[in-house]
């Protein structure tokens, strides 16, 4: 099946430094990835879309500045989380399928800390 | 009013017993049926997918999908304790493109 790969999975930062998170689709191309958080008991909410290419498009009360996407080719996407600050903790997740309207596939995710 | 709608729980069955996960969703439009398994600090794993109403079977697993109703279902057939996880219902949007809105998840527990 379909591999995502999503490195790192536990990533420690200081309070005002950016942390990178990326994701990479091994064995098949993705032209649209597919960036979720996660706080604890909860369930996934969709941040972004990234698209090869072109710029992300992210959902509502998603700060754009904040959480940067760059999808510079067709297996990798990347996010980065600009001056972080604790209450960005969380697991990001990201996903990819593909082709449209059929699986996708998720990455390990990644447990953010901001002390 | 939540696009994908779940009942929290936590479910719990006996050991060999069916486990019955339900979820209902908003948009019409929607076209594809996912059910994923998350155990606890971990990312989501696809179980079963569903694209037309009616039931599909995968082992334990069964889908069951009615787009009149805007009803999804997952059984789980012969509980076992290593099923006890939170389960996912997850809708492609009219969007499309494997854009998933996800239920807040079922939480299952299986006891011995």
């Amino acid at each position: 099946g379909a591999v995502v790969s999503q490195h790192p999975s536990r990533v420690i930062c200081k309070s005002g430094t950016s942390v990178k998170i990326e994701c990479r689709s091994l064995d098949f191309q993705a032209t649209t990835m597919f960036w979720y958080r996660q706080f604890p008991k909860k369930s996934l909410m969709l941040m972004a879309t990234s698209n090869e290419g072109s710029k992300a498009t992210y959902e509502q009360g998603v700060e754009k500045d904040k959480f940067l996407i760059n999808h510079a080719s067709l297996t990798l996407s990347t996010l980065t989380v600009t001056s972080a600050h604790p209450e960005d903790s969380s697991f990001y997740i990201c996903s990819a399928g593909q082709s449209a309207n059929t699986e996708a596939f998720f990455g390990q995710g990644t447990r953010l800390t901001v002390v | 009013q939540k696009e994908v709608e779940q009942n929290s729980g936590p479910l719990s069955v006996p050991e060999g017993a069916i486990a019955s996960l339900n979820c209902t969703y908003s948009d019409r439009g929607s076209q594809s049926f996912f059910w994923y398994r998350q155990y606890s600090g971990k990312s989501p794993e696809l179980i079963m997918s569903i694209y037309s109403n009616g039931d599909k079977e995968d082992g334990r697993f069964t889908a069951q999908l009615n787009k009149a109703s805007q009803y999804v279902s997952l059984l789980i057939r012969d509980s076992q304790p290593s099923d006890s996880a939170t389960y996912l219902c997850a809708v492609t949007g009219s969007g499309g493109y494997n854009k998933l809105i996800f239920g807040a998840g079922t939480r299952l527990a299986v006891h011995p």
